[in-house]
């Protein structure tokens, strides 16, 4: 079945960058956009950007143009997501998340998510 | 960047309870419309696309309409297995942003 498993939880320092992976099983890994959300503890879904894995392109929100930085391995179908210059606002948990291509590009299936802890 | 408001914030219910959260885009975005359902420590599933498409194994008690700037979910008969949080999201264009979600709670 397609599948997306995410790396595991992470603590870092302030300052500090991250980053996470996102391995994609199940279907054609070259043939769907991956997607990034995070979300605070207690918080809604904030979308961070995306990433086509067949040309390497990227877009970011621009709330994290400079910090933020996709990037995949076709090779061994995985994605990755670099968040750089952490402070504390950035502890939440990140979600991957294939874009489908039916009518509205629905984000499925999504990884089951990885905490990032931000502290001193 | 569109903004996406979702109503109630929160809403109190009990089993078999017909139940409808409405989701309204700052600008037109034809059908690109899904909602998800999220429960504590699991990742967001995709329940609607498309405004009114049901996800190929989501329950026929779930359903979705409206276009343009508004949209609607419905529960025909909650379940204690629905009791959860619901986004919608646009997908009109980049950022792709959510509504602030709903949270379904038992009454």
């Amino acid at each position: 079945q397609v599948q997306l498993v995410q790396s595991g939880a992470e603590v870092k320092k302030p300052g500090a960058s991250v980053k996470v992976s996102c391995k994609a099983s199940g279907y054609t890994f070259i043939s769907y956009d991956i997607n990034w959300v995070r979300q605070a503890t207690g918080q809604g879904l904030e979308w961070m950007g995306w990433m086509n894995p067949h040309s390497g392109d990227t877009g970011y929100a621009q709330k994290f143009r400079g910090r933020l930085t996709m990037t995949r391995n076709t090779s061994i179908s995985t994605a990755y997501m670099e968040l750089s210059s952490l402070r504390s606002e950035d502890t939440a948990v990140y979600f991957c998340a294939r874009r489908d291509y039916t009518n509205s590009y629905p984000f499925d299936p999504w990884g089951q998510g990885t905490l990032v802890t931000v502290s001193s | 960047d569109i903004q996406m408001t979702q109503s109630p914030s929160s809403l109190s219910a009990s089993v078999g309870d017909r139940v409808t959260i409405t989701c309204r885009a700052s600008q037109s975005i034809s059908t690109y419309l899904n909602w998800y359902q999220q429960k504590p420590g699991k990742a967001p599933k995709l329940l609607i696309y498309a405004a009114s498409n049901l996800q190929t194994g989501v329950p026929s008690r779930f359903s979705g309409g409206g276009s343009g700037t508004d949209f609607t979910l419905t529960i025909s008969s909650l379940q204690r297995e629905d009791f959860a949080t619901y986004y919608c999201q646009q997908c009109y264009s980049t950022p792709r942003t959510f509504g602030q979600g709903t949270k379904v709670e038992i009454k």
